[in-house]
């Protein structure tokens, strides 16, 4: 079962918008990944963020995490046409006091920025 | 620098037929390996991940299997397609497990 669960699953924004997409998930985590994946192309790795973190920036993106609701959000300021893609959230989750070792994706969010 | 290639890029099969898919890496040593396959407009499902030659781990029972004969390599295969095997299978590689995963271009699979 997936892990992760994206909102919202589209999103249709205006260049130069700022773009929210938000990651829930059910289980205990080590850390929270987002990647990109254009259409038809394998993911690139974007942003990590360790459970003991709240909060990382890497240029217009902003990650930000709250273990407490299990949840995460990416924001991308002043968007981009070249920003339309999908993004998904991986947890590499806990089991107990081990870790899984596995990254679990979720659904993605399909982000189109209109120029 | 780390580079992983997969091939091929697109592939049409028939049901029954075999599979053999391929994934190399190369600029670095013992990497963690992973397989995925993502339906259309889905997320990514572990399919395969090995830590070490010889060292697979099945995540969800099918008709798939996967092989690591060496250091920086790992194939996908099946003795028989079915239907239900189409997607977009990737590879991808990390230095270690749970840290940040480099993928393929991915492989277009179709069976027919």
């Amino acid at each position: 079962s997936q892990q992760g669960e994206e909102d919202p699953q589209a999103l249709s924004i205006q260049e130069g918008e700022n773009a929210t997409m938000n990651c829930s998930y059910k289980t205990s985590i080590n850390n929270l990944q987002w990647y990109r994946q254009n259409s038809g192309r394998g993911l690139v790795h974007l942003i990590l963020i360790r459970s003991n973190e709240r909060e990382k920036h890497s240029g217009r993106l902003r990650v930000t995490l709250d273990t407490s609701k299990k949840s995460s959000s990416l924001l991308i300021t002043a968007s981009r046409a070249a920003d339309t893609a999908s993004y998904f959230c991986a947890t590499d989750a806990r089991h107990g006091s081990s870790n899984t070792g596995k990254l679990i994706f979720g659904q993605g969010t399909t982000l189109q920025v209109k120029p | 620098s780390q580079t992983i290639h997969q091939w091929p890029a697109t592939l049409v099969q028939p049901v029954g037929s075999p599979l053999s898919l391929e994934c190399t890496v190369e600029g670095t040593s013992n990497p963690n390996l992973y397989w995925y396959r993502q339906a259309a407009g889905r997320g990514l499902q572990l399919l395969f991940y090995s830590v070490g030659i010889g060292q697979i781990s099945s995540e969800v029972p099918q008709n798939l299997s996967a092989s690591r004969p060496q250091d920086r390599q790992f194939i996908l295969s099946s003795k028989k397609l079915l239907l239900s095997d189409s997607g977009f299978y990737l590879c991808a590689w990390s230095v270690r497990q749970g840290l940040s995963l480099h993928f393929g271009n991915g492989t277009r699979l179709t069976v027919t």
